[in-house]
């Protein structure tokens, strides 16, 4: 039972466009999310991060977005570049026995189109 | 830079076999973890460690066990390889406080090993 979501496999956006991944969660005790992201052949990368006591948080082109009610929360890369064409996976942390282990959803492969 | 080494890129092995990944990190760090990457289930956590000589299972243990004798150094070991773990298998460390983890987004990623059991 996936406790983390991404609904969405792949996204295609033109470039200079908005792109938005999203990611559902079912555990209410999570309290910490990341997004990774990750380019064929490397390891994933942190990318953004957001605490369950804020609703946005905002780093350049990158801004992330917590619905907690709706348990939900997405991504928006405002313009999108051809660089950004990666995979990216959604990760939230808490409500693990073990301590803050990271959870992580399916990935969504964004493709930028010039 | 945070240097996360997995000691192949790709492996191929046949059904039975012992397998052994290694990892070594350069950043002093305490946690280090094994992560397996499937399509559509994302990233799933095999085991970790928080010390040499310790570890904890993940959420999909069976199948693998794990050794961490220096710090720097976190081997994943298939004692009996079998096809359903030809997967792609990560390795990542962080920082963290005590046994457990204040924050998560300084977890530094390896590369990735493509293992294909055969």
């Amino acid at each position: 039972d996936q406790q983390v979501k991404q609904n969405s496999p792949s996204l295609s956006v033109q470039e200079g466009r908005i792109s938005i991944l999203n990611c559902d969660y079912t555990n209410s005790m999570f309290d910490y999310f990341l997004w990774y992201k990750k380019y064929p052949a490397e390891g994933p990368t942190f990318l953004i991060s957001i605490s369950s006591i804020k609703d946005k948080n905002e780093d350049g082109r990158f801004t992330v977005f917590l619905n907690k009610s709706a348990k939900h929360l997405s991504l928006h890369i405002v313009p999108s570049q051809p660089g950004d064409s990666a995979v990216y996976f959604c990760a939230a942390s808490g409500g693990n026995n073990a301590g803050n282990m990271l959870t992580f959803g399916g990935g969504t492969r964004l493709m930028v189109k010039p | 830079d945070v240097k996360v080494t997995q000691s192949s890129r790709y492996l191929v092995k046949r059904t039975g076999e012992k397998v052994f990944l290694e990892c070594v990190q350069d950043m002093d760090h305490e946690n280090m973890f094994w992560y397996r990457q499937d399509p559509g289930l994302g990233l799933r956590l095999i085991y970790f460690s928080y010390d040499v000589k310790m570890k904890e299972k993940g959420d999909i243990p069976e199948g693998y066990s794990v050794s961490r004798e220096k710090k720097e150094r976190f081997s994943l070991i298939l004692e009996s390889a079998s096809t359903n773990q030809t997967s792609m298998y990560l390795c990542a460390s962080g920082v963290g406080l005590s046994t457990y983890f204040a924050t998560n987004e300084k977890l530094f990623f390896g590369s990735g090993t493509q293992l294909s059991v055969l």
